[in-house]
């Protein structure tokens, strides 16, 4: 079974639209929440990270995502999207004891202008 | 220049040829992953190594092999190359905060 999920596997969304991407893990313990963005063509890069603290984490572009503990979940919103966010987005999921990252199956986002 | 860099960029070979990847770094950084990227199924760990001597397997290690030359450097191997093994490859390290920092991927392709 999937460990990471992400529910949405294509997201289309006009400029100006609010955001928001599924996350869910099912893994007990600590651990640590990534979203990472791929844009055409190139590699991915972190958008922003959860360790611990406040549940509510900013990232970069305006992006912020929002941990969950009791729903195991970890989803990514933006309040208003670009063009230039069209990219995959990917949640990964750290198991601390384990010493591994495991990757959702990603989300793609269109934006339309 | 580039933190995490991959050789080669692109790769079509046959079956049961033997293909190396090779990553390096220059971040400094013991960590080092091998990926594989798969439409649909996004990203799954190969191989791991927390430094030159500490080597792990991943979720799909079956038909690969790899080598930790030294800390900047991390090698993928196929042995025998199959058509399943047709994937976009990414080498990784990461920061003691966990953080991984990507390199730019290995298109390959077995025919």
């Amino acid at each position: 079974a999937q460990s990471v999920s992400q529910h949405n596997h294509h997201v289309i969304l006009s400029e100006a639209a609010s955001l928001e991407l599924g996350c869910n893990y099912s893994y007990g313990g600590t651990v640590n929440l990534f979203w990472y963005v791929q844009y055409p063509g190139q590699h991915l890069q972190l958008l922003l990270k959860y360790f611990s603290g406040d549940p509510l984490v900013k990232g970069i572009k305006g992006f912020e995502a929002e941990f969950i503990k009791s729903k195991f979940s970890f989803n990514l919103r933006k309040p208003s999207v670009q063009w230039s966010d069209t990219a995959e987005y990917f949640c990964a999921v750290d198991r601390r004891r384990n010493n591994d990252m495991r990757f959702g199956a990603g989300t793609r986002l269109t934006v339309k202008p | 220049d580039a933190d995490v860099t991959q050789t080669p960029r692109n790769r079509i070979t046959k079956t049961g040829k033997r293909i190396m990847l090779e990553c390096s770094q220059t971040k400094g950084h013991d960590r080092m992953y091998w990926y594989r990227q798969d439409p649909g199924l996004g990203l799954r760990l190969i191989y791991y190594s927390f430094d030159v001597k500490d080597i792990n397997k991943g979720e799909i290690s079956d038909g690969y092999s790899v080598s930790r030359q030294a800390q900047a450097k991390f090698s993928l191997s196929l042995e025998s190359a199959i058509p399943n093994q047709t994937a976009l490859y990414f080498c990784a390290t990461s920061d003691p905060l966990d953080t991984q920092y990507f390199g730019p991927g290995t298109r390959l392709t077995v025919l």
